[in-house]
């Protein structure tokens, strides 16, 4: 079975400080990982992904994240937050094991960016 | 760029009806997923399909449900008899390949909100 943990219900920040949206998984294998933002009355749109390689991943927006195997966590990150980036944010995991592998997501984390 | 759509936006339905949820996915894209999220709850994987049948279902995903990919770029999702916790946003996705290449992350629909009565 694989699992996604995102602890917290809501994020505030204030603008142009530094984020962090947290996340740790459970899967038996290699995971591959995701992040997904949701706007308010819109779908799931990709932020980044883990595969292998490096543990520093870039994506979408300025967003980065750091996959720790060790701390079994996939964290979201951005230097510098916009009021824009107040949203829905879900982290995902896959096995890394082929086949049709469903995407299992966290509970959503809320980020509040105030001005 | 290209993107899944989905249609309807928004869909009323007395309990007991039958409903089709239609998507198109990415043109190039072979496997295709319905997953469901319910007002405040988190996002809940359906059923995957791939080759014309499904691959993988959801203790969720029981007899009202069936999916279909009629023509070759339809993907629909029916619910034969609509039940009040049917009531849910539901988000058709895409992905090109399952490998470890840079195709496999799920490209996500709008979603179309079912509302049952």
């Amino acid at each position: 079975a694989q699992s996604v943990a995102q602890p917290e219900d809501q994020v505030n920040v204030a603008e142009g400080n530094p984020l962090t949206v947290k996340c740790t998984y459970s899967v038996s294998g290699n995971p591959y990982l995701f992040w997904y933002v949701q706007y308010p009355n819109r779908g799931l749109q990709f932020l980044l992904k883990y595969i292998t390689g490096d543990n520093l991943v870039k994506g979408s927006y300025g967003f980065e994240a750091e996959f720790n195997k060790s701390q079994t966590s996939f964290h979201l990150k951005k230097p510098s937050a916009l009021v824009s980036d107040s949203a829905l944010y879900f982290c995902a995991v896959r096995v890394n094991s082929g086949g049709y592998q469903k995407v299992t997501f966290g509970i959503g984390t809320k980020l509040q960016v105030i001005p | 760029e290209p993107e899944v759509t989905q249609t309807p936006s928004h869909q009323v339905t007395q309990m007991g009806q039958e409903v089709i949820l239609r998507c198109v996915p990415i043109s190039n894209h072979l496997y295709f997923y319905w997953y469901r999220q319910i007002l405040g709850q988190k996002v809940e994987f359906l059923v995957s399909f791939y080759n014309n049948e499904i691959s993988e279902k959801s203790e969720i995903f029981d007899d009202q449900f069936s999916v279909e990919r009629p023509d070759g770029s339809n993907f629909t999702l029916k619910i034969r008899s609509t039940k009040l916790e049917d009531s849910a946003m539901y988000f058709c996705a895409s992905t090109q390949s399952l490998s470890g290449s840079s195709y496999n992350e799920q490209f996500f629909g709008p979603g179309t909100r079912l509302t049952v009565l």
